[in-house]
């Protein structure tokens, strides 16, 4: 299994509608897990920390999956603005980050 | 500004020449992180510094890479004989120690030609 892995999609939603993304990750020792999001041609901003089950922040909910070694990012009432590709992080032995290699979202009207 | 700040933004260079890249971190950030981004790639790692302690160096894709971070603030990334495959953005990130989350610069656009 590779270190970090991601569905590619492009996910194409409609407003409104809720998209859920997962993320398996084989360092079963992690501690802390991170979704960044990142707009075409700009660098990747921090959405969400998980340093235990889950956490939750308005539209936005991460959920990690200990035993099955995966976190998920759940999107409800989905707006045009949320169009970008999502990256999972988690460290490496503890140290550096490892990033996925993103799930493109495509929002459209 | 609060952010980490990379210099250049963009730069072209010819073929086997060398070129410095630099990175200040947000101040009183022990971690610092160089990546590399290729056209619609993910973020490769190279390399990660905390504190004093040996920087790890694992993703360095070949000898022609190095860096350094002076004081624990900021941070060279190097790249000698530059080669059009090296073309990239390298993106710089800090953070408050390890496994804590990490801030991005807006990156360094390199182009070799």
């Amino acid at each position: 299994r590779k270190e970090v892995e991601q569905d590619p999609g492009p996910f194409n939603v409609p407003e409104g509608a809720t998209v859920a993304f997962n993320c398996t990750y084989s360092n079963s020792a992690s501690q802390s897990f991170f979704w960044y999001r990142q707009d075409c041609r700009k660098e990747p901003k921090l959405l969400m920390s998980v340093y235990s089950s889950g956490n939750e922040d308005g539209r936005f909910t991460a959920q990690l999956n200990r035993a099955s070694q995966y976190i998920s990012l759940l999107i409800r009432d989905s707006k045009l603005s949320d169009s970008a590709t999502y990256l999972c992080a988690v460290p490496r032995g503890g140290y550096a980050l490892n990033f996925g290699k993103g799930t493109s979202l495509l929002v459209t009207p | 500004g609060a952010g980490v700040s990379q210099s250049p933004s963009n730069k072209v260079t010819e073929k086997g020449k060398d070129v410095e890249l630099r990175c200040d971190p947000i101040s009183g950030h022990t971690a610092l992180y160089w990546y590399r981004q290729s056209l619609g790639q993910g973020l490769e790692f190279l390399i990660y510094f905390q504190g004093n302690s040996a920087p790890d160096k694992s993703g360095l894709p070949s000898d022609r890479f190095s860096a350094e971070r002076t004081g624990g603030s900021v941070s060279t990334l190097t790249i000698q004989r530059t080669q059009q495959e090296d073309s990239a953005v390298y993106l710089c990130a800090s953070s408050r120690t390890m496994n804590t989350e990490a801030f991005f610069g807006q990156g360094t656009r390199l182009t070799v030609v």
